[in-house]
């Protein structure tokens, strides 16, 4: 069974403060990672990675993925109080499902 | 901007009852997915529909869960009855999803507002 895990589960931080998220992944037929950001509602797409050592930036936002050692990283630097969310990691895998395996998610607190 | 619909945004019904929620996936979106995420989860896929078909339904309690897309277009999620358990976010999510099974490329999944569901 396909299997995604998170860490921290949660994260409490001063804005400012650089963090990392961690995801994990056993995904059979493993094809890309993807990153997700959740406040009080949907997820919402942050990036989505298929290939190791390339990092992916989107403002104060960055990715990385490990197909090697099976893991991927979240960095956010500058945290500012409107980062506060749960990430989402998911795994996908090829095959004509097209489906997602997600984790648990890192429930990120920036306090001001 | 694009986006998933659902309806409604929240629902409070008591246990035995019957509840259903509505989806319309991003136009021109052939795949189309049910999620269920429990307070502290991330989502779980209930269904899954390519079009009108059905691509994988093994995680969707059969016994009191039922799903359609009978259009190939929007979808409903029906629970009956309902029991406390079932209290969680339903978020209904859509990609492109080509018809060709290539899987040259994952496609980014776009997610609805959800409907949160309180049993009591």
């Amino acid at each position: 069974e396909d299997k995604v895990v998170q860490s921290p589960l949660s994260l409490v931080v001063h804005e400012g403060d650089t963090v990392t998220l961690n995801c994990s992944y056993e995904v059979t037929n493993f094809r890309s990672l993807l990153w997700y950001k959740q406040e009080k509602k949907a997820p919402t797409f942050l990036f989505m990675l298929t290939s190791s050592g390339i990092e992916k930036k989107s403002g104060r936002l960055s990715s990385i993925l490990d197909k090697k050692e099976l893991f991927s990283i979240l960095n956010i630097t500058a945290t500012q109080t409107g980062d506060s969310a749960i990430y989402l990691c998911a795994g996908g895998a090829f095959g004509s499902a097209r489906q997602l395996t997600f984790g648990s998610g890192t429930q990120l607190t920036v306090l001001p | 901007e694009a986006e998933v619909a659902q309806s409604p945004r929240y629902k409070i019904t008591e246990k035995s009852q019957a509840v259903a929620f509505w989806c319309d996936p991003i136009s021109g979106h052939a795949t189309l997915y049910w999620y269920r995420q429990i307070l502290g989860q991330g989502p779980e896929l209930l269904v899954q529909f390519q079009d009108e078909s059905v691509v994988d339904d093994s995680q969707l309690p059969k016994d009191r869960f039922s799903a359609e897309r009978l259009k190939g277009v929007d979808s409903t999620l029906k629970i009956q009855p309902a029991e406390l358990g079932d209290s969680a976010m339903y978020l209904c999510a859509s990609s492109m999803g080509g018809t060709s099974g290539a899987d040259g490329i994952q496609e980014t999944q776009y997610f609805g507002p959800g409907t949160r569901l309180l049993v009591l």
